[in-house]
């Protein structure tokens, strides 16, 4: 069974500030997924990574994939009170069902 | 907007009942699945099919059965629920076979008293 782990669960900061959230696992996945939730809706994707060492960046956010391919970041620079919400990472083994496996979530407060 | 809806999107239940809940998509997709979501622990699969009378088991699949009698249509049955059931239930579909990628419904809030 492969498992993510997620870090921190909790993050409440300033307007202004950046912050990480780590995605890590013992397990290689074929490739990696974030999604960002808002209370009452289903995930939303924000972005697919597939190879080790791959960064991508979506306007303020920064992702990377492990050279290993064992584990996530998501970095948010300037964060705004706009990118509250929950952010969860998920990662599949390659099956050809395309089963995910997903992290806790990170509960990410941004203070005006 | 992947045309995914769910209904219904809340419903209160006893303890014993049965409870199906209904995930319809509109572009004939062929994977779909459902999740459970509950605080601490992400989200858990409990199902999935990958085409109409092809389903499987996910991670946490007791006392939950499904149904796809057609491409757009995944049921969730909970055959006798239990409070530990209590949760958000969502379904997702993934497009095409060559990304992993999946897109979720609106969920389902399900409180089993």
């Amino acid at each position: 069974t492969q498992l993510l782990e997620q870090s921190p669960q909790f993050l409440s900061i300033q307007e202004g500030e950046n912050l990480t959230v780590y995605c890590n696992s013992s397990s290689v996945f074929s490739s990696l997924q974030w999604y960002r939730q808002e209370p009452g809706e289903g995930p939303v994707l924000l972005v697919t990574v597939v190879t080790g060492g791959e960064v991508k960046k979506l306007k303020r956010l920064t992702f990377q994939f492990g050279d290993a391919r064992k584990d996530s970041s998501l970095h948010i620079t300037a964060a705004q009170p706009g990118d509250t919400g929950l952010y969860l990472c998920a990662g599949t083994g390659g099956t050809s069902y395309g089963k995910l496996t997903f992290g806790q979530g990170t509960i990410l407060t941004v203070h005006p | 907007d992947a045309g995914i809806t769910q209904s219904p999107r809340h419903k209160v239940t006893e303890t014993g009942t049965p409870v199906t809940l209904r995930c319809h998509q509109t572009e004939n997709h062929r994977y779909m699945y459902w999740y459970r979501q509950d605080p601490g622990h992400g989200l858990r699969l409990i199902h999935y099919s990958y085409g109409v009378k092809d389903t499987d088991k996910g991670e946490v699949s007791d006392g939950y059965s499904v149904s796809r009698s057609k491409t757009e249509d995944f049921l969730l049955t909970l055959e006798s629920a239990t409070s530990s059931q209590t949760s958000v239930y969502f379904c997702a579909i993934r497009k095409g076979t060559s990304s992993y990628e999946q897109y979720f419904g609106p969920g389902t809030r399900l409180t089993v008293t």
